[in-house]
């Protein structure tokens, strides 16, 4: 499969602990875009890089998020001291320079904060 | 910023059917209006998308229409089957920005055989 893969796909963690997430984008896409989607709703824009520039922050980020994408291809999402409303589905999506605006999605990391 | 609202949230259609899913957007800057299928469990896949200087695009069994006076989109899907079964999301990309997609709430498709 040469699509968007995540890592892991389900975590269940503590209230209190540590996360990090990865994101592995198409081969060759720039853009990488973390979403976060909760029950019943459409995903919403968290944080989003070109190569491994970190551009813009939803202020959905808290200062516990941090996003890193060191060598403008893997992207890392950490999720520090978690709380239970941290409990979504992470989404990262990809796309390419000819055409940003089409991004394609990964199946997610399902968060679980006990 | 970008608001987008969806309608139904849930549509239960017969097998040969059409079913049609709706969507407001309010930024009249937006230009890319794309429609994603998600199945249980899976990724967000993109099955159509429509910018905002053609007014109806067409695919096989599925379309969508836009109307940039009202501010609204639309998609068709004709002769449903059950694997058309699935949530789907309308999207609109905010306008003043490239990168941000603005989400519907989503809509669940049923087609019973």
């Amino acid at each position: 499969d040469t699509g968007v893969s995540q890592n892991p796909r389900h975590k269940i963690t503590k209230r209190g602990q540590n996360v990090t997430f990865r994101c592995d984008p198409i081969s060759e896409h720039n853009r990488l875009y973390w979403y976060r989607q909760t029950l019943g709703q459409g995903p919403e824009f968290l944080t989003y890089f070109q190569n491994e520039a970190q551009l813009e922050k939803s202020r959905l980020l808290s200062d516990r998020f941090s996003a890193e994408r060191p060598k403008g291809s893997f992207s890392t999402l950490e999720i520090q001291r978690t709380e239970q409303g941290d409990s979504a589905m992470y989404l990262c999506a990809s796309s390419f320079l000819a055409d940003w605006n089409i991004q394609y999605f990964g199946a997610g990391t399902r968060l679980s904060v006990l | 910023g970008e608001n987008v609202e969806q309608h139904p949230s849930t549509l239960s259609v017969q097998e040969g059917d059409s079913a049609v899913i709706k969507c407001t957007y309010s930024d009249s800057a937006s230009n890319y209006f794309p429609w994603y299928k998600q199945e249980l469990g899976k990724r967000p896949q993109l099955i159509i998308d429509i910018r905002s200087n053609v007014g109806e695009k067409k695919d096989q069994r599925i379309a969508v229409t836009l109307n940039k006076t009202a501010k609204h989109f639309s998609l068709h899907i004709t002769e449903t089957q059950p694997e058309d079964s699935a949530v789907y999301f309308c999207a609109a990309l905010s306008g003043g920005s490239n990168y941000k997609l603005t989400f519907g709430k989503g809509t669940l498709l049923t087609v019973n055989p």
